[in-house]
């Protein structure tokens, strides 16, 4: 079966903090990395994704970094705010997005003001 | 970025009716709906793909006949829980796909009395 195997299950991190995510896989298929945020009673949203022919990818205070060998990839939220107090999932799919994908068990995290 | 609209966003429903739920891509054409279940403080877990004018394939453990999936245009997709019950109870998610990643609906929170 594939998986996505994520951690931790919670954090509780300082306002100014950095909050860190681990992600990793099985299979190897997986061509396409997103990471999602949500709130409570609301649909996932659209972080940022990487593909595996990059190692980092940085889009204002979120930075994917992924390590094709060791099959895992992380979140790092900078400056973390009380404001991204959120469940965040990571999932991996094929064909570039296009295919259905496969989630994370999620995490819950809380930024303290 | 790409819209999907999902509605309603909350239904309540007696133990033996049948609840459709409507997924729009609002500024592309979808290819490729999946439907998606989360059970709370859970992650997504893959009911069915659909692609349109075609018939949808169902995840192992779902029943077909009991969520029954339309993708009758490039812009809709429905799945109506047919006979529903209180485990039916639950957040249903639509996403969509054009020629790139998949964009999330808002859910459908479903509770069956």
């Amino acid at each position: 079966q594939q998986q996505v195997k994520q951690s931790p299950q919670s954090l509780i991190v300082q306002k100014g903090g950095i909050s860190i995510i681990n992600c990793a896989y099985e299979n190897t298929a997986f061509d396409y990395f997103p990471w999602y945020q949500q709130f409570p009673g609301k649909g996932p949203a659209l972080l940022i994704a990487i593909r595996p022919d990059v190692s980092e990818k940085k889009e204002g205070r979120f930075t994917i970094s992924f390590n094709k060998s060791a099959k895992q990839f992380s979140l790092h939220i900078m400056d973390s705010q009380p404001g991204d107090s959120a469940t965040y999932f990571c999932a991996a799919s094929m064909d570039t997005g296009r295919r259905a994908l496969t989630f994370g068990s999620g995490t819950r995290l809380q930024v303290q003001p | 970025g790409a819209v999907v609209s999902q509605h309603p966003s909350r239904v309540i429903c007696k133990s033996g009716t049948s609840v459709k739920i409507e997924c729009r891509s609002l500024d592309f054409q979808a290819t490729t709906m999946f439907w998606y279940r989360q059970f709370p403080k859970q992650s997504l877990m893959l009911m069915a793909t659909s692609n349109e004018g075609s018939k949808a394939t169902y995840e192992q453990g779902v029943e077909k006949d009991k969520f029954l999936i339309n993708h009758a245009s490039l812009t809709l997709s429905t799945l109506t829980v047919t006979s529903a019950h209180p485990e039916d109870s639950s957040f249903y998610i639509c996403s969509a796909t054009g020629s790139t990643e998949a964009f999330f609906g808002q859910g459908t929170r479903l509770t069956v009395v």
